[in-house]
């Protein structure tokens, strides 16, 4: 099983700051097969980049990813008050899927 | 617009049953895989169960292996999540979620069905 872990826990900023947020694997995630979503209290989680780097669909250009084998990360280059939340990246290069533990970008 | 909406959730005894039901729309249902994704109270989230779009492949967590059944009706567009021998430790919201273009990140959640499992 590949484990993610996922840092900082906690990420406190202010808006208009940029926020850097980590995904380690346990072990080489090939092909980049790795997600980001974010999730919002009482809400369903949102899809933002998938295959490392790779946009949704409606996603704005702040939200980066980048990475590769077992360092990943995502990037938010300007904090908007919407984009305080908790944030989860996700492998699926191999069975199980799982999951990392969550950053929560909070309010400075 | 992509629609998944989850039923069945509810309050049941430890060991007892549930069938969660996911009711999908806004997109070709029979080309996709879908899955099964849990958040417990307070926690992170948990993968549990993928279903290959023609359904001749299933995917388990290992918590819930033997326990659970994934299966879908693609003439009803509608994922199942039979749940079996439920603990307390199955507590949580369940998201159906739709798997994005042949891989398994997921592009589409529904907004969750609550299984509280307690006496």
């Amino acid at each position: 099983e590949i484990v993610l872990t996922q840092s900082p826990g906690t990420l406190s900023l202010s808006p208009g700051e940029r926020a850097t947020l980590s995904c380690r694997a346990s072990q080489s995630v090939s092909s980049s097969y790795l997600s980001w979503y974010q999730q919002k209290p009482g809400q369903a989680p949102r899809l933002l980049i998938y295959d490392a780097s790779t946009r949704a669909t409606g996603i704005p250009a702040r939200f980066s990813g980048s990475g590769s084998g077992t360092e990943f990360t995502l990037t938010i280059s300007s904090l908007q008050s919407e984009d305080f939340a908790v944030y989860y990246c996700q492998q699926y290069n191999n069975w199980p899927l799982t999951f990392g533990g969550g950053t929560k970008v909070e309010i400075k | 617009e992509v629609y998944l909406v989850e039923s069945g959730g509810g309050l049941v005894q430890p060991g007892g049953s549930l069938r969660l039901s996911c009711a999908a729309s806004g997109f070709t249902f029979s080309s996709s895989s879908m899955s099964w994704v849990r958040q417990a109270p307070g926690r992170g989230l948990e993968w549990v169960s993928t279903l290959s779009a023609n359904a001749d492949s299933t995917f388990y967590a290992d918590s819930v292996k033997g326990r659970f059944t994934i299966s879908r009706d693609n003439s009803k567009n509608t994922l199942y999540l039979q749940m079996n021998s439920l603990r307390a430790e199955d507590t949580a919201v369940y998201y159906c979620a739709k798997s994005g273009s042949g891989y398994h990140y997921f592009d589409y959640w529904g907004q969750g069905t609550l299984v509280t499992v307690s006496s």
